[in-house]
């Protein structure tokens, strides 16, 4: 079935430093695929997103590339700040369906 | 400005008791899903609908039930409340032909 697979948090920064966080997929077919963020005490906000390879999502500073060769959304950032702690999701969705598939989520935490 | 609002933000109940968290959005969305928030697991998909009338099962569908006699609701049921079902509940939105989904801010259930 469908999935995605995120890197194990949690990820401790310093702030200034360069984030990466790793995402993958599996998917008979080609999703659309989505970076949500969860600030504490909050629900989900969509962060990002692309709907066909090598579509670069941006926001806010953050970036994602999707590699259909690789099967890879990975979200980037060149210079975290203490505000951008947060738990953050990746997500894809089949062109058949409006689900949404998550992974298990990957907990930021930027040390000033 | 339109929202998606959930209720109770915070609920404990017993082994056994019937429970209902509420969902409402003024978007006028025809989509609307609830997801369950669990540590290791991110968000996994309980029921959804695609309009009024329609309801569909996720992937972690047992022991919960939905119902949609209206654009804006969609109330989640859990029949009879088990320790299994402590978790944070959210509720999304979104729009045919439209990727983003809108979330609500949750709600934490303690079943005890």
């Amino acid at each position: 079935g469908n999935s995605v697979t995120q890197m194990e948090g949690p990820v401790t920064l310093s702030e200034e430093a360069f984030l990466t966080i790793n995402c993958t997929y599996t998917a008979t077919g080609y999703p659309s695929l989505f970076w949500y963020v969860q600030y504490p005490g909050e629900g989900l906000q969509l962060l990002l997103k692309a709907t066909k390879a090598d579509d670069k999502g941006s926001n806010k500073g953050f970036e994602a590339t999707y590699r259909k060769e690789t099967t890879s959304f990975h979200l980037e950032k060149g210079s975290v700040q203490v505000s951008d702690s947060a738990v953050y999701f990746c997500a894809l969705r089949m062109d058949s369906s409006y689900k949404l598939i998550f992974g298990s989520g990957t907990r930021l935490l930027v040390r000033p | 400005d339109a929202e998606i609002t959930q209720s109770p933000r915070h609920k404990i109940t017993e082994t056994g008791r019937q429970v209902t968290l509420a969902c409402h959005q003024t978007w006028n969305h025809n989509n609307m899903f609830w997801y369950r928030q669990d540590l290791g697991h991110g968000l996994r998909l309980i029921h959804y609908s695609y309009g009024v009338h329609d309801t569909n099962k996720g992937e972690v569908s047992d022991g919960y039930s939905v119902s949609r006699s209206n654009t804006e609701d969609l109330p989640l049921t859990l029949e009879s409340a088990a320790s299994s079902q402590t978790s944070v509940y959210f509720c999304a939105s979104s729009e045919v032909g439209v990727s983003e989904a809108f979330f609500g801010q949750g709600t934490r259930l303690t079943v005890v």
